[in-house]
């Protein structure tokens, strides 16, 4: 079965820095592209982040970028998302999520969810 | 970037009635477009992709359509457990989502 846990939100304040963690099993973790997503309260999904399965290509929202990094590590079936320089805004639930191949692309496992709220 | 607009807002309709959600994207997606359904306190969950194909272990009662910049999911007889959120997605370039339809109970 598949599962993706989400891990490390929390209450930060504005300018600090979180790291978030999904943990994969079920699935070859290294054989697929992964994605961060967000939900602010009572809002709509908003894409974060995306890395291809061999960490080769990166790719932000404009929204975050240069603020916050992914990452993975495939040995230890993990994603990462280093959160620096947070904002009001960027309270959220973030989720990471699971690109299928056999699903034409789309998301088709996702975590959780993990909040992150962003308050002095 | 793709803006996606989803309409109505709000959809009101009855168990057991059809109901008809849109999407629409401000730029062609070609059948790059997937539905999700999220219920509150849950993930979401991938219902159609491929803009008409559904995903693993989705009920028959639910269909997506169209291509290019017009979209519509279908669901055929509203069931208790369909009351949720849906959102479309265009991943043809990047991601994006569109603002969500409320399909809630008339």
């Amino acid at each position: 079965e598949v599962q993706l846990v989400e891990s490390g939100g929390g209450l930060v304040k504005p300018g600090g820095s979180l790291r978030l963690s999904c943990a994969a099993s079920g699935f070859t973790f290294s054989s697929y592209s992964m994605n961060w997503v967000r939900q602010a309260p009572g809002k709509g999904l908003e894409w974060v982040s995306s890395i291809s399965s061999s960490s080769s290509y990166i790719y932000y929202a404009d929204s975050v970028k240069g603020r916050f990094t992914i990452s993975r590590d495939n040995a230890k079936n993990s994603l990462y998302l280093q959160m620096n320089s947070l904002r009001a805004e960027d309270t959220a639930v973030y989720y990471c999520a699971r690109v299928g191949v056999d699903s034409n692309y789309a998301f088709d496992y996702w975590g959780q969810g993990t909040l992150v709220t962003v308050s002095s | 970037e793709i803006v996606m607009t989803q309409s109505p807002a709000t959809l009101s309709v009855s168990p057991g009635e059809r109901a008809t959600l849109s999407c629409r994207a401000s730029q062609s997606v070609s059948s790059n477009l997937a539905w999700y359904q999220q219920k509150p306190g849950q993930a979401p969950r991938l219902l159609i992709y491929g803009a008409s194909t559904r995903a693993t272990g989705i009920p028959a009662r639910f269909s997506g359509s169209g291509s290019g910049t017009e979209f519509t999911l279908t669901i055929s007889s509203l069931q208790s457990e369909d009351f949720a959120v849906y959102y479309c997605q265009q991943y043809n370039n990047w991601y994006t989502f569109g603002q969500g339809t409320k399909l809630e109970i008339k």
